[in-house]
């Protein structure tokens, strides 16, 4: 079945860009919409943002001036990019499909933590 | 922004009870809407998809029901491994949005 594997640095410092890649597995990256999810610690869900194989992305609104997400469908991989963070994007990132239907996401990689300090 | 609010935001309960757990938009969404169970350390995992259509592999004491605005997740009776933190979702608008959980506990 589909797997899903995030990967990048752990720190980050402040004004710096993060930058994570979700490595799809078991299937084709092609035909369907792939997001990014945070979480920061003891704390709720955010939904970041989805790029569909084609290359067509939407953002958060909240996040939308300092977000990129980019598709590489020759390594199935996508990835994400942050700009200017701050302590306030420290979190767990997650990758997941989502359903071309009504968006459900499923499934999700594992997640990865990233801190944000100097 | 289409805002969700859970209710309640922690609930103690036992093994065996039967529990309902609410989600409210702040406008109507029709039946975009999905629950999520996640544990300590690990990622979401989906329940309930489309409102009611249970995921595959998902138990079948997991049900759930509503439509436009307000939205309900049942487990029929609780089992041990239930004891989780339960979100909703909404993917009406292009930009989804998640409610704040609710914190299932061992009663």
């Amino acid at each position: 079945q589909v797997q899903l594997q995030e990967s990048g640095p752990g720190l980050v410092k402040p004004s710096e860009t993060l930058s994570l890649t979700c490595t799809v597995s078991g299937g084709s990256i092609n035909n369907y919409y792939w997001s990014w999810i945070r979480q920061p610690p003891g704390k709720g869900l955010e939904y970041i943002g989805y790029i569909y194989y084609t290359g067509s992305t939407n953002y958060n609104p909240s996040l939308n001036s300092r977000v990129t997400i980019s598709v590489d469908t020759s390594k199935n991989q996508f990835s994400l990019k942050l700009s200017s963070v701050t302590a306030a994007d420290t979190a767990v990132y997650y990758c997941a499909r989502e359903s071309r239907d009504r968006g459900w996401l499923d499934p999700w990689g594992q997640g990865t933590l990233v801190t944000v300090s100097s | 922004d289409i805002q969700m609010t859970q209710s309640p935001s922690s609930l103690s309960a036992s093994v065996g009870d039967r529990v309902t757990i609410t989600c409210r938009a702040s406008q109507s969404i029709s039946s975009y809407f999905n629950w999520y169970q996640q544990k300590p350390g690990k990622a979401p995992k989906l329940l309930i998809y489309a409102t009611s259509s249970l995921q595959s592999g998902v138990p079948s004491r997991f049900s759930g029901s509503g439509s436009g605005t307000d939205f309900t997740l049942t487990i029929s009776s609780l089992q041990p491994e239930d004891f989780a933190t339960y979100y909703c979702q909404q993917t009406y608008s292009k930009s989804s949005s998640f409610g704040q959980g609710t914190k299932l506990e061992i009663k």
